[in-house]
């Protein structure tokens, strides 16, 4: 399976705590990308870092990508308890004409007011 | 809206059953996926439509899942002769690879749960 892992797979911190996951995968990549999914249903894209960048910064989150380890991390600094959600990193297929996503396992977040 | 829509948002039916989800994805965005997330899994890739191209169906599961975009924009996925193991939440994204940067961000629509009694 092309499928990439995240740990942990559940988190249970405080409000105003930071809130880190990891992610590895297993192929070379264009770019790596976070998503998050409240309650099962949708996704909604967070941020996406390039395979020449090593780290990327979108408010409250930061990413950090190193490919010779093929892997990521997403911190999520002060978190808020609508930061309760499932996050998943996902790696475009690599070559050929489908740019469908690779998802990871997923981290559940559980911030706790 | 601006997003993507997909309809039904649930659907019960029953073993046996035929049943069709649809997206509508966003406008002017060219390429069109569908992904099945089952209960406490991740994404699973399905399908893959990219304007005027063959579709990659690579990842349908069974000869009973089909899927078709009409008019370049949108969707149906079918599911025949439905199984309890069909039961899951149905995401469509779409987006609009550019230039340069061809994996584009994805946007999800709210997804259809399916469930199969």
């Amino acid at each position: 399976s092309q499928q990439g892992e995240e740990d942990p797979q559940a988190l249970s911190i405080q409000e105003g705590e930071n809130a880190t996951m990891n992610c590895s995968y297993k192929t070379s990549i264009n770019n790596l990308q976070w998503y998050r999914q409240n309650s099962g249903r949708g996704l909604v894209h967070l941020i996406l870092i390039r395979s020449n960048e090593r780290e990327k910064h979108s408010g409250r989150l930061r990413v950090t990508l190193d490919t010779s380890k093929k892997s990521s991390s997403l911190l999520i600094t002060a978190s808020r308890a609508a930061d309760t959600a499932s996050y998943f990193c996902a790696t475009p297929s690599y070559g050929g004409a489908t740019n469908k996503l690779i998802f990871g396992t997923g981290t559940l977040l559980a911030v706790q007011p | 809206g601006a997003g993507v829509s997909q309809s039904p948002s649930n659907k019960v039916t029953e073993k046996g059953k035929d049943v069709e989800l649809r997206c509508d994805p966003i406008s002017g965005h060219t390429a069109l996926y569908w992904y099945r997330q089952s209960l406490g899994q991740g994404l699973e890739f399905l399908i893959y439509f990219q304007g005027n191209s063959a579709p990659d169906k690579s990842g349908l599961p069974s000869d009973r899942f089909s899927a078709e975009r009409t008019g370049g924009s949108v969707s149906t996925l079918t599911i025949q002769r439905t199984q309890q193991e069909d039961s899951a939440v149905y995401l469509c994204a779409s987006s609009h690879p550019s230039g340069s940067v061809p994996y584009n961000e994805q946007f999800f629509g709210p997804g259809t749960r399916l469930t199969v009694l």
